[in-house]
Order: C-alpha cells, then sequence, then structure tokens
C-alpha cells in the first residue's frame, strides 16, 4: 500500500513552459486535492476532486488545470508557467469517513 | 476565506522541555486533525479529533478538542530533537464540503539538543 505517491520530486521550468505534476493514489479514495505551500502562508487549496469525473476549484486555481478520468489519479497542469508559480506542490487523498487527509511527498517546483 | 490562527509561529525549545501549541478560529469547526511536517516531506496525521471536549493521546502527543468548538490545543511532553518539524492544525467547518479542509500557517518547532 504506497499510499499517496507524486512525480517528480523536483523540476524547474522557463516561465511559458507547460507541465503536468503526477498524482496517484492506491487507497480507494474518492475525494483528492492539489495544494501549494509557500513560505509563511501554509497550506493553500488548489482544485479538489469529489470523485472521478468531479473536479472544482480551491482557493487559488488560477494558472492550473486538473482532471479525474480515474478514482486513482489527479494531475494537476502549468498550462504556462509562471515565476509566481514557484512552490511545493502537495497532492492529498481524503478518507471521508473520518475526514482525515493523507498527503504525498510533494513536488518541489522552481520556475526561472 | 475563513483562517485558522496558529501560534506561536515558532519556538525553540530544551531538550526534554514540554511544548503548548494551539489553533483558534472566530467560528466552530466539526474536526480538528493536526499534522506534522517534516524538512522536505509532506504533512502527516498525528491526532484527530471529532467531539468537544475530546482529549486524544499519541505517544507523548496530547490533543484536545476546545469546548467551544472554536480551538484546539497540541501538548508536546518531554521534547526530542526527532520533535523539529512543523506542526500544522487544520479544520472542518459544520455544513463545509466534506473533504476540505481548512488549515493553519504552522508552528515551526526547533528544539536545541
Amino acid at each position: 500500500n504506497a499510499g499517496v505517491t507524486q512525480t517528480p520530486k523536483f523540476q524547474v521550468l522557463k516561465t511559458g513552459q507547460s507541465m503536468t505534476l503526477q498524482c496517484a493514489q492506491d487507497m480507494n479514495h474518492e475525494y483528492m486535492s492539489w495544494y501549494r505551500q509557500d513560505p509563511g502562508m501554509g497550506l493553500r487549496l488548489i482544485h479538489y476532486s469529489v470523485g472521478a469525473g468531479i473536479t472544482d476549484q480551491g482557493e487559488v486555481p488560477n494558472g492550473y488545470n486538473v482532471s479525474r478520468s480515474t478514482t486513482e489519479d489527479f494531475p494537476l497542469r502549468l498550462l504556462s508557467a509562471a515565476p509566481s508559480q514557484t512552490s511545493v506542490y502537495f497532492c492529498a487523498s481524503t478518507q471521508l469517513s473520518t475526514d482525515t487527509q493523507y498527503f504525498g511527498p510533494g513536488t518541489r517546483l522552481t520556475v526561472l | 476565506g475563513q483562517q485558522l490562527n496558529q501560534s506561536p509561529q515558532s519556538m525553540f525549545i530544551q531538550e526534554g522541555e514540554d511544548v503548548s501549541m494551539n489553533c483558534t478560529s472566530s467560528s466552530i469547526f466539526n474536526t480538528w486533525l493536526w499534522y506534522k511536517q517534516d524538512p522536505g516531506e509532506g504533512p502527516v496525521l498525528l491526532i484527530a479529533l471529532y467531539k468537544a471536549g475530546e482529549l486524544t493521546s499519541n505517544g507523548r502527543l496530547t490533543a484536545q478538542f476546545g469546548i467551544t468548538r472554536k480551538d484546539s490545543f497540541l501538548n508536546i511532553s518531554a521534547s526530542i530533537p526527532s520533535d523539529v518539524g512543523i506542526y500544522f492544525c487544520a479544520g472542518r467547518q459544520p455544513g463545509g464540503s466534506q473533504g476540505n479542509l481548512i488549515f493553519g500557517k504552522g508552528t515551526k518547532l526547533s528544539v536545541k539538543p
């Protein structure tokens, strides 16, 4: 049982490049979410999904897209990276019966 | 949006000391969670609380769900160097979408060996 996995661990992009951050969970959780973590800002919700085919915006969705074609996978796409998107990104999967979120190890993204 | 006020923001303590931190809100919560984040890792769940007044322990850690439902406390007894990290509180409000948690900004704990 791997829990929540994220790839890549580190990424450097140039302004304007696009990329996809991968997230997968093997706990059969319906609810998944993406956060970004910046110094002094805590964790801020980008997008979330309550099940396959359903996604919604969180607190800071601009510049990011998501899709949820399967229960297991929840990729986060940056269509045109900007320096303001330099951050650490965490994917999480939630066991709704206990309200507990399980986090992946994170992706550290730098946009030059 | 709703914010959780977590304090202190950071603290240095002597090994062996007890630590206390708290999280407060202007509105009530149904669930309180405490996480710890080690450097370079994702947050890991420490304790979950589900009803007002609940007191739950996990080893040297003890957390309480405030009786007013607007606050929660985390205590660490006899701190050791591996307690270093950032501690986050998180909660879910009544009527909030299940799964949507609100996070505090964290308490950074540093221990002097």
